[in-house]
Parts: C-alpha cells; sequence; structure tokens
C-alpha cells in the first residue's frame, strides 16, 4: 500500500531537548516536504527537498532542520523545541511531476513544555 | 506570497443536500490545485487534481473547478451524507514547487 509513515503520532517533550519526528514514504517519491498546522493559520511549509541532499527553506523553517540522505526518509529535527512549536506535523511526498498528487502522513501532534 | 482563501469557515447543512465549497487564491501562477479532506486526528486525504490547463475534475459525488484568470476554485459537493462531515482544504501548488494551503472549511452533515 501506498503511503507515507510518520514517527511518533503523539509528542510530549520539554524545553531544549532535542528531538527527531521520522518520515518516510514507500512510492519512489522525489518531492518530499513537511507542514505544521496551527488554528486559524492553516498548513504552512516548513522544508522541502526536491531529491536526495537536496533541501530548501519553506515559510517558517526558523527552530527547525531536515537532512535527505536516502529518497524515501526525510526526519525533521527539533535542535531546541520551545512552546512556540507546540503543533500538529505532517509531512508529504509527491512525484517530481507536477500533474499528480501528493501524499500526506498521519500527522504528529507535538507538544513542548 | 500566493494568499488562499476558503469560504465558508464551517459550514452545516441537511443530508442530501448540494453544497459547494468555495476556494480563493491570488497568484495564478500555479502548477495545480488540489483538494484534500481532513478528519479529527486524522491525516490528509486527496479528494481531487486540477491541473493549471484544466477546468474541472470530476469523482463520484464531488466535482472540483478551476478558474485561474479569476484566481478561483469551487469544491461541489452532491447529496451531501453524514460521512461526508471533515474538514474539507484546498492547496495551490505554486510554479515554485510550494504548496499553499487555505485554512479549511469545516463540514456537518446533519443526518
Amino acid at each position: 500500500e501506498a503511503q507515507v509513515t510518520q514517527n511518533p503520532r503523539y509528542l510530549i517533550t520539554v524545553t531544549g531537548k532535542k528531538l527527531t519526528v521520522t518520515c518516510s514514504q514507500n512510492m519512489n517519491h522525489e518531492y518530499m516536504s513537511w507542514y505544521r498546522q496551527d488554528p486559524g493559520l492553516g498548513l504552512r511549509q516548513i522544508y522541502y527537498s526536491m531529491n536526495v541532499e537536496v533541501t530548501d527553506k519553506g515559510d517558517v523553517p526558523e527552530g527547525y532542520k531536515v537532512s535527505r540522505k536516502e529518497k524515501r526518509n526525510f526526519p525533521l529535527i527539533l535542535e531546541s523545541p520551545s512552546p512556540n512549536q507546540t503543533s500538529l506535523y505532517f509531512c508529504a511526498s509527491r512525484p517530481q511531476v507536477s500533474y499528480t498528487e501528493a501524499f500526506f502522513g498521519q500527522g504528529t501532534r507535538l507538544t513542548v513544555v | 506570497k500566493q494568499e488562499v482563501t476558503q469560504i465558508p469557515a464551517a459550514l452545516s447543512v441537511p443530508e442530501g443536500e448540494n453544497l459547494v465549497l468555495n476556494c480563493s487564491f491570488t497568484d495564478s501562477a500555479i502548477y495545480n490545485l488540489q483538494w484534500f479532506r481532513q478528519d479529527p486526528g486524522k491525516g490528509l486525504t486527496s479528494l481531487l487534481l486540477i491541473q493549471s490547463s484544466q477546468r474541472e475534475q470530476t469523482s463520484g459525488r464531488l466535482n472540483a473547478s478551476l478558474d485561474k484568470s479569476s484566481g478561483r476554485s469551487t469544491l461541489y459537493i452532491a447529496a451531501s451524507q453524514p460521512g461526508d462531515s471533515a474538514t474539507y482544504l484546498c492547496a495551490a501548488l505554486n510554479t515554485g514547487n510550494q504548496f499553499y494551503f487555505g485554512t479549511g472549511t469545516s463540514l456537518t452533515v446533519i443526518p
């Protein structure tokens, strides 16, 4: 089954404790991206990757890091989480061509206290 | 920067009614526009994708239209059912390869 898998689904952590949210896709997609969803603001792009070793900032990259060492994986790293990073996070993937749909993971609800 | 707006923010209709959800965007330089459904606590499920060169797409009871020149897309749901209750999101894929999302329309279909 074609899917994007995020882990963990839920995470509560403390300010400053480094964490990684993993994202993996099994569709051999070139393009992967991370979003955060906040009430009243909708989904906003954090980082995206056009292919292995190619990453770029989205609209809200501050406080986040990413890496793309393998095509299937695109982890999101919070080096020093802060309470304003409490949010619902989604990973997405799609083929490079623009006429195909994007697939989203089930989301990771992160709470930073 | 692309701004995507969805109106109304919330909608409540009786079962069986036909309804229209609206999405507007400010920058017409898009590759495509995609409609998603989001259920509480779940991820986004793709409903329809319209290429920039297309005017509409249909899937079952759903029909989406796109008017690039006016920066508008609509999602038409025919004969609504309680199972259609969810939040509906539209997203425009810019030529810069970034998705810009609206804030969604929360739909409740009353049995």
